[in-house]
């Protein structure tokens, strides 16, 4: 199977700021990889397909790149709404796979 | 609008079965597989196995195999995972997510609790 190593597993940060989550592959997934936003009591929401392919719906704040094995997703200026926890997952091949997810916290 | 609607929490008794429903809406059922999620207490998220609605053809994982069952009613656009004799490790959420085949899940229904326990 192919691990998913996602950085770092907890993350705090104020409104306005700007952050990073990293996402590594224990082999090339080319880029199929999508990106995640779970949030209490609401259904898992994707936010990027395809390593960087925004998913109709998702801010423009969000933004993703990376190929082969090394994934990040950004979000700039974060809003309230943002903070929640972020899981990458890999479709290159059976079993998808998922990392163990990032939580963003208030600072 | 898509939307995956599941069934409400499960309490069952080790050595036990419960069946999951997960109802879809918005969009054509037999289209569109539908993958299960399993996600322990603090955990991540760890992938069942899938259904295609479409021909009723299934997938499983290996550690699932024997363990989930899945099915689907065309009729009332449904789908269901039994699972079967429960240990308290089958203790988790569970989701049903939509996807086109080999693809990312891109709509999720909102989990369902499962409790194992005496």
């Amino acid at each position: 199977d192919v691990q998913m190593t996602q950085s770092p597993s907890y993350l705090a940060a104020s409104p306005g700021e700007s952050v990073s989550i990293s996402c590594k592959a224990s082999k090339s997934i080319s880029n199929n990889l999508a990106w995640y936003q779970e949030k209490p009591g609401k259904a898992n929401k994707l936010l990027i397909h395809s390593g960087s392919t925004l998913q109709s719906g998702t801010p423009s704040r969000f933004s993703g790149s990376g190929s082969g094995t090394d994934f990040t997703l950004t979000i700039r200026s974060l809003e309230f709404e943002d903070f929640a926890v972020y899981y990458c997952q890999q479709y290159n091949e059976y079993p998808p796979t998922f990392g163990a997810g990032t939580k963003l916290e208030l600072k | 609008q898509v939307q995956l609607q599941q069934s409400g929490a499960e309490l069952a008794k080790p050595g036990t079965s419960v069946k999951l429903s997960c109802k879809a809406s918005g969009y054509t059922f037999t289209s569109y597989y539908i993958y299960w999620v399993k996600q322990r207490p603090g955990q991540g998220l760890e992938w069942i196995g899938y259904i295609y609605p479409g021909n009723g053809g299934t997938y499983y994982s290996e550690k699932f195999k024997g363990k989930a069952t899945f099915t689907a009613d065309t009729s009332s656009s449904t789908a269901y995972m039994l699972l079967g004799s429960l240990t308290p490790e089958d203790s988790a959420y569970y989701f049903c997510a939509r996807s086109v085949y080999g693809g990312y899940f891109d709509y999720w229904g909102q989990g369902v609790m499962v409790t194992v326990s005496s």
